[in-house]
């Protein structure tokens, strides 16, 4: 089982529409998670943390099941500035330290 | 604040040539340092991270190498390249996996 999975998509939605991506990761001892936004030929910057009890921030809702193993990303009334690949990203204990993990991406597409 | 430099840009180099990405991070100590690729419409790729300084660890077996002569430096290097050699290449910090990770702006390789 890959550490971080995440559905490549695309997801191709109209402008207004909600829209969820999952992201599942193996390490039951993880500690941290995020989401992560990459525009095309950009470096990704961070879209927002993920904390157990749920966070919003405008648009955008995170989601952490540690039962499951999962991570959410919930946006709602999409914007065409929206369109770009969102990576989930794992923080777990290796080599003595903790390492970030980053699943290969989601890409959107949010059509006018 | 902390800051991230990643140099060159872009780049453009003959197959069997040498390379040398530099990375360098400012106002924090003792980060991890990671280096990635990603391929044209690709995920990240995780190509070597480092908990210290001289302390690296590869997560791919290829003709690349990385090096961390400083605590806030770290280098990527090849001897010879090859055509698949060719990508996106990210520098990141995290302080210790419990923060958010933080790229510099990538090197576009192009090997011909």
């Amino acid at each position: 089982r890959k550490e971080v999975e995440q559905d490549p998509g695309p997801f191709n939605v109209p402008e207004g529409a909600t829209v969820a991506f999952n992201c599942t990761y193996s390490n039951s001892a993880s500690q941290s998670f995020f989401w992560y936004r990459q525009d095309c030929r950009k470096e990704p910057k961070l879209l927002m943390s993920v904390y157990s009890s749920g966070n919003e921030d405008g648009r955008f809702t995170a989601q952490l099941n540690r039962a499951s193993q999962y991570i959410s990303l919930l946006i709602r009334d999409s914007k065409l500035s929206d369109s770009a690949t969102y990576l989930c990203v794992v923080s777990s204990r290796g080599a003595g330290s903790y390492q970030l993990t980053f699943g290969k991406g989601t890409k959107l597409s949010v059509i006018p | 604040s902390q800051t991230i430099h990643q140099w060159p840009a872009t780049l453009v180099q003959p197959v069997g040539s040498p390379l040398s990405l530099e990375c360098t991070v400012e106002g924090t100590s003792n980060p991890n340092l990671y280096w990635y690729r990603q391929a044209a419409g690709r995920g990240l790729q995780l190509l070597f991270y480092s908990v210290g300084i001289g302390q690296i660890s590869s997560e791919v077996p290829q003709n690349l190498s990385a090096s961390r002569p400083q605590d806030r430096q770290f280098i990527l290097s090849s001897k010879k390249l090859l055509l698949s050699d060719s990508g996106f290449y990210l520098c990141a910090w995290d302080y210790r996996g419990n923060t958010e990770a933080f790229f510099g702006q990538g090197t576009r390789l192009t090997v011909v």
